[in-house]
Order: C-alpha cells, then sequence, then structure tokens
C-alpha cells in the first residue's frame, strides 16, 4: 500500500516570491509521482509527473518538482508565483505499471497574495 | 479532441435514494477510473474498470458499483444514499499503457439532504 503526506495544508506566500510545497511518501514498491492542481469548483489538472530518467521534472508553467528516492520526497516548487496560481494542488503516488490506482495527499491550498 | 466528460454537473438526492454518474473517457483511452472527494480532503479511489470489468476496487461499500459498455464509457451508481456520500465524484481515464497517466473530469458534485 502506498501513503502520501503533504506537509502544509495551507501556504500563503507573496505575488513574485518563490514557493516549495512539500511532499512525502511512503510504499513498499517503485512509484510514478504526480502533481495535480484544482482551481475552484474544478476537476484535477496534471501539472506535473515522475515515470523514470531525471529526477528534476518541470511543468509548461514554470513550476518544477525533483524526486528524491532516498527521502522518499518529491516536493514542487516554483521561483516567482503569481495571483493565478491559487489553487488546490494534490500530490499523488501509483505503483509502476499499467492501470494502476492514484493515492492522493490531502492537499495544500496555495494562496498568492498581491 | 473532448477530455474526460461527466454528467450531470450537479445533483441533488434524498437520503435511500440512488443515483448514477456517468463517465465519458478521452479519445483513445480504455480505463476509467473513480474518485470521490469530500469537501476539503484528497480524492479517494473507488474502483477501475477495463474491458468491462471492475479491475481494482478501493476500500468503498458494496452500495458503490459501477458498469462500462463497450464504447469504454461508464458508470458509476450508489445506491440507499447516505449524507456521507456528499462529495465531489470525479472520473478519470487513461490509455492501460504502462508509463500511463491518468486524466480527470470537471466531477459530479453530489449533495444528499
Amino acid at each position: 500500500a502506498q501513503s502520501v503526506t503533504q506537509l502544509d495544508s495551507q501556504v500563503p506566500v507573496f505575488e513574485e516570491a518563490p514557493v516549495e510545497l512539500r511532499c512525502n511518501y511512503s510504499s513498499s514498491v517503485s512509484v510514478y509521482l504526480f502533481w495535480y492542481v484544482q482551481y475552484p469548483n474544478q476537476g484535477l489538472q496534471l501539472l506535473l509527473k515522475y515515470l523514470s530518467g531525471s529526477t528534476l521534472v518541470e511543468s509548461i508553467n514554470g513550476f518544477e518538482a525533483e524526486f528524491n528516492k532516498s527521502q522518499t520526497s518529491f516536493h514542487l516548487r516554483k521561483p516567482s508565483v503569481h495571483i493565478s496560481d491559487t489553487a488546490e494542488y494534490f500530490c499523488a503516488v501509483s505503483p509502476q505499471g499499467g492501470r494502476r490506482a492514484l493515492t492522493f495527499g490531502s492537499g495544500t491550498r496555495l494562496q498568492v497574495q498581491p | 479532441d473532448a477530455g474526460v466528460t461527466q454528467s450531470p454537473t450537479h445533483l441533488i438526492k434524498t437520503r435511500g435514494q440512488q443515483v448514477t454518474l456517468r463517465c465519458s473517457p478521452k479519445s483513445g483511452h480504455d480505463t476509467v477510473s473513480w474518485y470521490q472527494q469530500a469537501l476539503g480532503q484528497g480524492p479517494q479511489f473507488i474502483f477501475q474498470y477495463y474491458e468491462e470489468e471492475e479491475r481494482q476496487r478501493g476500500n468503498f461499500p458494496d452500495r458503490f458499483s459501477g458498469h462500462q459498455f463497450p464504447n469504454y464509457s461508464s458508470e458509476l451508481n450508489v445506491n440507499a444514499l447516505l449524507l456521507g456520500d456528499s462529495a465531489l465524484y470525479l472520473c478519470a481515464s487513461s490509455p492501460g499503457t504502462t508509463q500511463e497517466t491518468q486524466y480527470f473530469g470537471p466531477g459530479t458534485r453530489l449533495l444528499v439532504l
């Protein structure tokens, strides 16, 4: 079984400041790792994913995450946030292979203030 | 290319009633998973369908059941609704390959009174 811990339920930050959203996971098997974003009253959108290869993965809107196997972490970072980044962010894992269920963390609410 | 679609968007039911939610997967995807997201929480896996059969199931009672049709679309049925079933129900589809990614629909918000 897998579990995901998102250490911060809310992260307030000023516009143009850097941010880090923390995610740690537990699993007895190798996993894939994902970050999803949820805007108010909407479904989940895939932000970025780690399947294999380079441990640093990037999204098209400036977010990046680094897979750290020894620390079982997959923290999400952005060097400069915008008001439009205000949303709920979910870290998720699944066992490697096809057709596997996702296990989600409880989410981190990113609140970007002007 | 249409993404994952779900219907209805919102639904209000009373305790004891039954509800059916529908999902059409992204083009080229044959696997559909359903998740329940209670207010303020992360989504929880209900079950997954491919080849028209339930393949995996999370920790949900038998009141939750589903179906997958030959065109890969899927239904989620919940019987004997409880107040605690109020949630956002999310459908996700994936291509069923070894390095798959699940893509989510907008969800159906169910309120049980």
